[in-house]
């Protein structure tokens, strides 16, 4: 079956640490999402990638990066640098910008 | 810049009873709208879309919208709520003509009572 793989479900990060978040999917999608879901704010987007070697900074992109060296692939690492990590990060893809979304379940990222 | 605003961000209604989830948008051009279902710690999952065909729109598990241009909204209605329909839903939105991510609304949780 045809979807996107988010992994871990659960990941636990000390203060100082990177942890980088795995999205893949099998949809051959062009485009990928990254985007941060606090209690009550909605999702707020990190970044997205259009094509293979190219990504845009969303409207919270400090403090994380990307890549997209493959279609299938899109991981979000969270650098020492981002000052409240801890969230749900869900990961998405979609043919193209304009159509709507298929969601991944999740990963729920603790900073301890 | 297109805007979402989701009034409520939690609704209670009892099993059978008619839920009406509000979103109102702001776009200086035509968009596409969404909305979005997710259940604890889960992803979304599209319930519906608008994308300039039909102003009312049906999607899954009952659920309808319509698209009112002259109100700039996007209500989600369900003419008899179920306990399954216990979620939070989320509209959003996306112009029709640029490269753009979808920008979501802040949710809105619903609850159903027995």
């Amino acid at each position: 079956d045809g979807g996107i793989t988010q992994s871990p479900k659960y990941l636990f990060r000390k203060e100082g640490q990177n942890v980088t978040l795995s999205c893949e999917q099998n949809l051959n999608h062009d485009a990928m999402y990254w985007y941060r879901q606090d209690p009550g704010q909605g999702l707020r987007l990190i970044y997205y990638s259009q094509i293979v070697n190219d990504f845009q900074k969303g409207d919270i992109a400090e403090g994380y990066s990307v890549s997209r060296e493959k279609k299938e692939s899109f991981p979000l690492t969270v650098t020492s640098a981002q000052k409240n990590p801890t969230a749900f990060y869900l990961c998405a893809s979609s043919p193209h910008m304009n159509y709507g979304y298929t969601f991944g379940s999740g990963t729920r990222l603790t900073v301890v | 810049a297109q805007s979402v605003t989701q009034l409520g961000s939690h609704v209670s209604v009892s099993e059978g009873a008619l839920v009406l989830l509000r979103c109102n948008y702001s776009s200086s051009v035509p968009p596409y709208l969404f909305w979005y279902v997710q259940y604890p710690n889960q992803g979304l999952q599209l319930l519906l879309k608008y994308t300039s065909a039909a102003t009312l729109v049906k999607g899954i598990n009952g659920f309808e919208a319509e698209f009112k241009k002259s109100e700039t909204s996007f209500h989600l209605t369900k003419p008899s709520a179920h306990m399954s329909d216990a979620a939070e839903y989320f509209c959003a939105v996306s112009l029709i003509q640029a490269g753009t991510a979808l920008i979501f609304g802040k949710g809105t949780t619903l609850s159903v009572s027995s």
